[in-house]
């Protein structure tokens, strides 16, 4: 059973616009998500994280906002830009004891987003 | 420079023919992991490592086979390859499993497998 779920493989977005990536979840023992970004040919790299204590938490033209009750958190990318074109993965984490998947990343599928100029 | 490095990058190989990626970081870390890629499926965690001679089965581990006898090092062995391993995989490493939460897990650029 998927337990993060990004429901949208893809999305395209014109420059300048606000590009909103969606996940949702069905565990509510994670205690914190996190989106990672991946280029063709790269490994992913690390964007932004929430943890569950919060509702939002802001970087620069990136903010996640997380819903605890709706178990949903979404990435806003604002202004999109054209390097911002790749796929985001959402993922989940339990950090609370060692053992068994404890500490370890659950990933979505991913959504590919272009950005276009 | 802080990296994880894998190889082979690609490989296309024949069904049976036992094969290791190896994978290598130069960060000190106590944590490492793959993951295979696939489409429509995200990115699958195979087996991980919490530190030397401690490893654990990830969701997809049959198949495959790890070992950690030093700190550095985490390679993955496909003893006999079916095509269903082709994939991409990645291998990740963490300061430990407690810094993931916060970002830390450092992914290397992948290796692309074909299994004929």
């Amino acid at each position: 059973d998927q337990q993060v779920k990004q429901n949208s493989p893809s999305l395209s977005v014109q420059e300048g616009r606000i590009s909103i990536l969606n996940c949702d979840y069905t565990n509510s023992m994670f205690d914190y998500f996190l989106w990672y970004k991946k280029y063709p040919a790269e490994g992913p790299t690390f964007l932004i994280s929430i943890s569950s204590i919060k509702d939002k938490n802001e970087d620069g033209r990136f903010t996640v906002f997380l819903n605890k009750s709706a178990k949903h958190l979404s990435l806003h990318i604002v202004p999109s830009q054209p390097g911002d074109s790749a796929v985001y993965f959402c993922a989940a984490s339990v950090v609370m004891n060692y053992g068994g998947s404890q500490g370890n990343l659950i990933f979505g599928k991913g959504t590919k987003l272009s950005v276009k100029p | 420079e802080a990296q994880v490095t894998q190889n082979p990058r690609y490989l296309i190989t024949v069904t049976g023919k036992k094969l290791t990626v190896t994978c290598s970081q130069n960060m000190n870390h106590e944590y490492m992991s793959w993951y295979r890629q696939d489409p429509g499926l995200g990115l699958r965690q195979i087996y991980y490592s919490m530190n030397v001679e401690v490893t654990d089965k990830g969701d997809v581990p049959e198949g495959y086979k790890v070992s950690r006898k030093e700190k550095r090092n985490f390679p993955l062995i496909l003893e006999s390859p079916s095509p269903n391993q082709t994939s991409l995989y990645f291998c990740a490493s963490s300061l430990s499993y407690r810094s993931i939460a916060a970002g830390e897990l450092f992914f290397g650029e992948g290796s692309r497998l074909t299994v004929l």
